[in-house]
């Protein structure tokens, strides 16, 4: 069984661009989430979406969308990128929309802002 | 707002012996799960241990085992006959029940094994 994959590993991108991360869930898995890590840091949340509809958001600013597919794979959008927003972004996805069980993360998307 | 507190920014630990990597964390709620990540160079996040708030009893897998002390809202992962593999950043999290599903994570622990 596939894990949860993301794409891409690396993106470099310029200041103000636009950028989209993808994630595809394990088989059977129906909530997605996504966490910002920035180096030295740990990941924070930016959103979970279950069933193709928002469940949770972080503290990030607009810039940051998310959605969710019919096929349970999700989209992160950040527009108008900043040096800041430099980071390893995790997908993480879940049975069901409550984690007690904890997530099974993907090997993210790292991100460079130029 | 939830904060959880890793004071030890790395560990070294020789091969065969036994670490304790410490974790607390602030919180005004009862009900809540806490959970010990594994992240290695591959940087995938790896569950290695979680605990329920309401049990008394410390959760064990493996050679992985936590000393969990709700008054003292402490929570330490501790590592029995440490591996070269277990070489990794160890990540403490919570989770309130009653606060949706994010996870709020600690800043981390580099651990460092010697042969």
């Amino acid at each position: 069984d596939a894990g949860v994959t993301q794409s891409p590993t690396h993106l470099i991108k310029t200041r103000g661009q636009h950028v989209t991360l993808r994630c595809s869930p394990i088989s059977g898995h129906k909530s997605v989430s996504w966490y910002q890590q920035v180096l030295g840091q740990g990941p924070q949340f930016i959103f979970q979406y279950y069933e193709k509809e928002e469940r949770g958001r972080g503290n990030f600013p607009d810039r940051f969308s998310a959605r969710q597919f019919p096929n349970y794979s999700s989209e992160l959008n950040v527009n108008a990128l900043l040096l800041g927003d430099s980071a390893l972004y995790l997908c993480a996805s879940s049975l069901g929309p409550v984690v007690n069980y904890g997530y099974t993360f993907g090997s993210g998307t790292r991100l460079t802002v130029v | 707002a939830q904060t959880v507190t890793q004071s030890q920014p790395e560990m070294s630990v020789q091969e065969a012996e036994t670490v304790t990597l410490s974790c607390t964390y602030d919180t005004s709620e009862s009900d809540y799960y806490l959970f010990w990540y594994k992240q290695p160079p591959s940087r995938q996040m790896i569950l290695v241990i979680r605990q329920e708030a309401y049990k008394q009893q410390n959760a064990t897998e493996n050679r992985f085992s936590v000393n969990f002390q709700k008054a003292a809202k402490s929570f330490s992962l501790k590592i029995s006959d440490s591996q070269l593999g277990d070489a990794a950043m160890y990540f403490c999290a919570y989770r309130n029940l009653n606060a949706g599903n994010m996870l709020t994570f600690g800043g981390g622990t580099r651990l460092m094994v010697k042969p």
